[in-house]
């Protein structure tokens, strides 16, 4: 079974400041990862899709992929309120099913 | 706008009854999913769809079924549904490609069975 762990948090980080998302995954031949945000009561939004070893910026969110650590990471600067949601990793092998993680709580303390 | 569209937000059913649950997609995607969502548990694949008349069992799809006649509606039925089917369920579609893409969510239906 293929799995996807993340820390359940709940990560609190005050406002400004960087938060810092972790996600590890069971299966080597992944090649596709997303991290996803949801707002509390609501569906899960993409925010970052990556598919090769290193760092790929988008705004104040950076996400990267150490395929030989089997390792995937997000990274919030400048931390707003309005980034308090909960991140969800989710993995893909080829063109197969996403697997989640149970995703992490982040709150951003103003 | 692409647009996933579940057709209850809310519902209640009793034990044992059949139910169904009805997803649209507008944006001609060759992928669906349908997951739930439990506190703890995050979201877990119940079946997948790759194709019209296509379906692939996810990793808990004990009574649950699906059916995909059209391309763009993906259903998933309870035969008889039990409480331990309370739950939010989410449904997705995707466009595969060489490389897995972006999966978008309907707004989710929240079941209680009573």
């Amino acid at each position: 079974q293929k799995e996807v762990e993340q820390n359940s948090g709940p990560l609190s980080v005050p406002e400004g400041a960087i938060a810092s998302l972790n996600c590890t995954y069971s299966d080597r031949g992944s090649q596709s990862f997303f991290w996803y945000r949801q707002y509390s009561g609501k569906s899960p939004e993409l925010i970052m899709s990556i598919y090769s070893n290193g760092d790929k910026e988008d705004g104040r969110f950076t996400a990267q992929l150490n395929k030989a650590s089997q390792y995937v990471s997000l990274l919030i600067r400048d931390s707003q309120p309005s980034d308090s949601a909960t991140y969800l990793c989710a993995v893909s092998f080829g063109n197969e099913k996403l697997t989640f993680g149970t995703g992490t709580r982040l709150t951003i303390i103003p | 706008d692409v647009k996933v569209t579940q057709s209850s937000r809310y519902l209640v059913k009793r034990t044992g009854e059949k139910v169904f649950l009805e997803c649209v997609q507008d944006m001609d995607h060759e992928n669906m999913f349908w997951y739930r969502q439990d506190p703890g548990l995050g979201l877990r694949l119940i079946y997948f769809s790759y194709d019209v008349k296509m379906k692939e069992k996810g990793d808990i799809p004990e009574g649950y079924s699906v059916s995909r006649e059209k391309k763009e509606r993906f259903s998933l039925i309870l035969e008889s549904a039990s409480t331990n089917q309370t739950s939010m369920y989410l449904c997705a579609s995707s466009d595969p490609g060489v490389m897995n893409t972006e999966a978008f969510f309907g707004q989710g239906t929240r079941l209680t069975v009573v």
